[in-house]
């Protein structure tokens, strides 16, 4: 049982390439989170899956998409990487937001992506 | 609208003394949860706690303890005889009722010295 996992753990972006992040969870869960982190601003979330087959905007959207694939995996893609976008990101599921101790959210160990 | 506000930026203490981390927070629900997580040097983010708007019972487990108070809108967190594994980054987060989005603090540094 691996929890939440990401990949990679780190990159390094040219102004203007691409990428995506991938994220998996195996703890059966039906909701999954994307957020950023930065110096001093905590976490900010960027996109969120309630369920398999929907996925809604957060606090920071702006320059990223997501795709939720299945239940298990729900990934970010930075179409066009600005240094702005240097940052951690984190993934994290739960199994139902909402719904009492079935919200608890857990974490995957970050992706830390510098854009030059 | 909801607001979590961490005002210690960084706390610096030396081992065994205890240390309160604070947390006020802002919503409009009645219901409401409030977590707490530790993110150490290693950069995960472990679950602490979640609490709801209609439990005011405080929490003992082990060495932490928390505080949840409605009157005054805060969720403190304390940690008795600090040691120097529990220096970490510690984050308050919030989620009312009628959002899927929670809200996280900026953070508070813990420093525990030897």
């Amino acid at each position: 049982n691996a929890g939440v996992t990401q990949t990679p753990k780190f990159q390094v972006l040219k102004t203007g390439q691409s990428m995506t992040l991938q994220c998996a969870q195996d703890m059966n869960h039906n909701s999954m989170y994307w957020y950023r982190q930065d110096p001093g601003m905590g976490l900010r979330l960027i996109y969120y899956s309630a369920s398999e087959g929907t996925t809604d905007k957060g606090e920071v959207p702006n320059g990223y998409n997501v795709s939720r694939l299945n239940k298990r995996e729900f990934s970010l893609r930075l179409e066009s990487a600005a240094p702005s976008q240097t940052s951690v990101y984190f993934c994290a599921s739960s199994e139902a937001p909402g719904q009492g101790a079935r919200e608890t959210q857990y974490f995957g160990p970050g992706t830390r992506l510098l854009v030059l | 609208a909801q607001k979590v506000t961490q005002a210690q930026t960084e706390i610096s203490v030396v081992e065994k003394e205890d240390v309160t981390l604070d947390c006020v927070y802002e919503t409009r629900d009645t219901t409401y949860y409030l977590f707490w997580y530790k993110q150490p040097p290693s950069g995960e983010l472990v679950f602490l706690i979640r609490r709801n708007s209609f439990d005011e019972q405080n929490e003992i487990s082990g060495r932490y303890s928390w505080n949840f108070q409605k009157s005054t809108s805060s969720f403190n967190f304390t940690i008795t005889a600090s040691q120097v594994v529990d220096s970490a980054v510690y984050f308050c987060a919030l989620r009312s009722g009628g959002s899927y989005i929670p809200t996280f603090g900026r953070g508070t540094s813990l420093i525990v010295h030897p």
